[in-house]
């Protein structure tokens, strides 16, 4: 069975400063991976996706992540903070590493991002 | 615009009441889910339907029910016999071109 861990379910930084957000999966399958955020009180919105090819994906609101089979990780990383990133951020991997419109996603169990003035 | 809609916001259920979630999406989408988010507990699957009139159990299934009587439709019966129902309740649909969409959710509340 696939598994995601996110490692720290607080991370706090400085406006301005780097944001690194961690994500390790488990998976018998080339997976699909994907992060959301949520900010308060409302649904999940897609940052970005890891499906095939290029291992270094970009995503909306100057987010990317790195897709490194050796170390089966999927860390999520933004150069400069905003006060605007506050919030949520989940890492998922979709059961069956097709990605289908019909296999269900397994989700870690969040990073709350707390970003400092 | 399409997407999906979650009704009502928020809810408030009395002991050993049945209280029913809504969600609707006009996007054409084949498959629907609903999950569940307790804090620090991450999202947890309660139901996924993939076609109309057929639907199978998530993770934490026990307590609830579904219904896909239609495409655009897959109501979250929370039934008495869940015993801790105060969470906030997500739904979703998928296709195979645009991936998940996500409501913005329910959050059900006993009192």
């Amino acid at each position: 069975a696939q598994s995601v861990t996110q490692l720290g379910s607080h991370v706090s930084v400085s406006e301005g400063a780097l944001v690194l957000l961690r994500c390790n999966y488990s998976s018998s399958v080339p997976p699909y991976l994907f992060w959301y955020v949520q900010y308060p009180n409302q649904g999940l919105q897609l940052l970005l996706k890891y499906t095939t090819g290029a291992t270094l994906v970009k995503g909306i609101n100057g987010f990317e992540a790195e897709f490194k089979k050796s170390e089966t990780s999927f860390h999520l990383t933004k150069p400069s903070a905003h006060m605007s990133d506050a919030a949520e951020y989940f890492c998922a991997v979709s059961e069956t590493g097709y990605g289908g419109a019909t296999n269900k996603l397994i989700f870690g169990t969040g990073t709350l991002l707390a970003v400092q003035p | 615009d399409g997407g999906i809609t979650q009704s009502p916001k928020y809810l408030f259920r009395k002991e050993g009441q049945n209280v029913t979630l809504s969600c609707e999406q006009n996007l054409n989408h084949d498959a629907m889910y609903w999950y569940r988010q307790d804090p620090g507990q991450g999202l947890r699957l309660i139901y996924y339907s993939q076609i109309v009139n057929d639907f199978q159990k998530g993770d934490i299934a026990e307590g609830y029910s579904v219904s896909r009587e239609k495409k655009e439709s897959f109501p979250l019966t929370v039934t008495s016999a869940q015993k801790n129902p105060t969470a906030f309740y997500l739904c979703a649909s998928s296709s195979r071109i645009y991936g998940y969409t996500f409501g913005s959710g329910t959050r059900l509340t006993v009192v």
